[in-house]
């Protein structure tokens, strides 16, 4: 496929359950964004990273968000011990410039 | 720190017909690109047009145009011909261009406008 996929499309969590968010950028996109968007908002920046390199987390929002690009490809956003105010859409972008490709993104619901 | 606003939650416009959404930002940088992206319901956000801020003459894409006011800090954006495939919700965004390795040249979004094309 030519675009960003993320999956799950959507998940389901109990709170204090840990989830595991997939992106698969563009190929060859050496830049890659992780946004967290709450219902009626604007996306608001999480992390970056360059290849495999995260150079800026300073908008994730507590140390139960973890995200890493191992291999500098694909990413995988993790929150640990999910509560109900992390329940929003959280989209993944990648970037070869200055133009950033957004992928469906993935709902999570915290019960 | 750079900010985005959007003050009009939502808007109608008949089919065929003209409307433009508001947009203005405040920032003390000089470099930097401004987006409005598209994000009709339950589908992902895809660009619909981008300013160069060095670059004086408005962006143009088919149907939908700015209207950059740099020194005002206002860039809105005009839909003619409203189609019913442009109903979506609109974000207005900032980023800040820093062309050094390293820089994380992120968006800044508004709140975003709700536009319904009404038939």
């Amino acid at each position: 496929g030519a675009g960003v996929s993320q999956s799950p499309r959507y998940k389901v969590a109990k709170r204090g359950q840990d989830v595991a968010l997939r992106c698969d950028p563009i190929s060859g996109h050496v830049s890659l964004f992780w946004y967290q968007q709450a219902l009626g908002q604007g996306p608001e920046f999480l992390t970056y990273f360059q290849n495999e390199a995260q150079l800026d987390k300073s908008g994730l929002p507590s140390d139960r968000f973890f995200a890493e690009r191992p291999e500098g490809s694909v990413s995988t956003l993790k929150i640990q011990r999910t509560q109900q105010e992390d329940s929003a859409v959280y989209l993944c972008a990648s970037s070869p410039l200055n133009e950033q490709f957004f992928g469906p993104g993935t709902r999570l619901t915290v019960l | 720190a750079q900010t985005v606003t959007q003050s009009q939650p939502e808007m109608s416009v008949q089919e065929a017909e003209t409307v433009t959404l508001s947009c203005t930002y405040d920032t003390s940088e000089n470099n930097y690109y401004l987006f409005w992206y598209k994000q009709p319901p339950s589908r992902q956000m895809i660009l619909v047009i981008r300013q160069e801020a060095y670059k004086q003459q408005n962006a143009t894409e088919n149907r939908f145009s700015v209207n950059f006011q740099k020194a005002a800090k206002s860039f809105s954006l005009k839909i003619s011909d409203s189609q019913l495939g442009d109903t979506a919700m609109y974000f207005c965004a900032f980023m800040s261009w820093k062309n050094y390795g390293g820089a994380t040249n992120k968006l800044i979004f508004g709140t975003g406008t709700l536009l319904a094309v009404q038939p």
